[in-house]
C-alpha cells in the first residue's frame, strides 16, 4: 500500500471549516484513500473513503486531486467535539482486509 | 447493536502473569482485527481473521503473544507471560465483507507492573 504524509498537528476556529490535507504521491490506479478518526481514548472511526471522484457524507467532504497524488478531508464546521486524530490510509483494497494506520494529524479545535 | 465490545476495559497485572483479553465483534461481520496503541509505535495490526481463520499474524511481536477464534463471535488475544514493554491500548475491530468501514472497539487499556 503507498505511504501517506500528513501535518503532525493543526489548528481550527470552531465553526470554520477544517481542511485536513495528505500526499500519497505513490498512489497507484487500484489503490482507494480512507479516512479515521480518533477521538482521545476511543477507538478510531471511519469516516469516509474514494478512489478518484470527490465523496461527501454527512460527516465531511474527501477531495481528490485530478492526479490523485493529494487529497483533503474538509469538516465544513468544526465543532470541539472534532478535535481528534485524523488518519489518511490508501490501500488497494475497498473493502476487506487488512487497515495499517500511520501517525495521522492532530486537530485542535478552538473555540 | 453494540458494537464492539471488548473486556476488560482496564486490566493491571504483574510482571509474569497471563493476561487474555476478550472481544465480541458485531453479528454478522466476518473479519476481526487486533491492534496495539502505544505513544511510541502508534497503532500496530497485530492479527486478523476472516471467517473465523487467522490470515495474517505477522504483527504478533513474538511467541508470547497469541489469539485465536473459537467461533464468529468472540476472539481472545493472550500474552503469557506480560512483561511491562506490552503495556499498552489494546484495540479490536471487526468489518463486513463487501463493506467499507471498520468498526472498533472501545478498547482495553493493559499495564504490566
Amino acid at each position: 500500500d503507498a505511504k501517506t504524509t500528513q501535518p503532525t498537528s493543526m489548528d481550527c476556529a470552531e465553526g470554520r471549516a477544517a481542511n485536513l490535507p495528505c500526499n500519497h504521491s505513490t498512489i497507484s490506479g487500484n489503490e482507494y484513500v480512507y479516512w479515521y478518526r480518533q477521538i482521545h481514548s476511543q477507538g478510531p472511526q471511519y469516516i469516509i473513503h474514494g478512489l478518484k471522484n470527490n465523496e461527501t457524507n454527512e460527516m465531511a467532504s474527501l477531495i481528490i486531486t485530478e492526479d490523485r497524488k493529494s487529497s483533503t478531508l474538509i469538516l465544513p464546521h468544526a465543532t470541539l467535539r472534532d478535535t481528534a486524530v485524523y488518519y489518511c490510509i490508501v490501500r488497494v483494497a475497498p473493502q476487506g482486509g487488512k487497515l495499517i494506520f500511520g501517525q495521522g494529524t492532530e486537530l485542535s479545535v478552538k473555540p | 447493536d453494540a458494537g464492539v465490545i471488548q473486556s476488560p476495559r482496564h486490566e493491571v497485572t504483574e510482571m509474569g502473569q497471563e493476561v487474555t483479553l476478550r472481544c465480541k465483534p458485531i453479528s454478522g461481520h466476518n473479519s476481526l482485527f487486533w491492534y496495539r496503541q502505544t505513544m511510541m509505535r502508534g497503532l500496530e495490526l497485530l492479527i486478523y481473521f476472516n471467517n473465523n481463520v487467522p490470515i495474517d499474524d505477522s504483527g504478533m511481536p513474538e511467541d508470547r503473544f497469541s489469539a485465536k477464534m473459537p467461533n464468529a463471535s468472540f476472539s481472545t488475544l493472550k500474552i503469557q507471560p506480560s512483561e511491562p514493554r506490552d503495556s499498552a491500548v489494546y484495540f479490536c475491530a471487526s468489518s463486513l465483507s463487501g463493506s467499507y468501514g471498520y468498526t472498533f472497539g472501545s478498547g482495553t487499556r493493559l499495564t504490566v507492573v
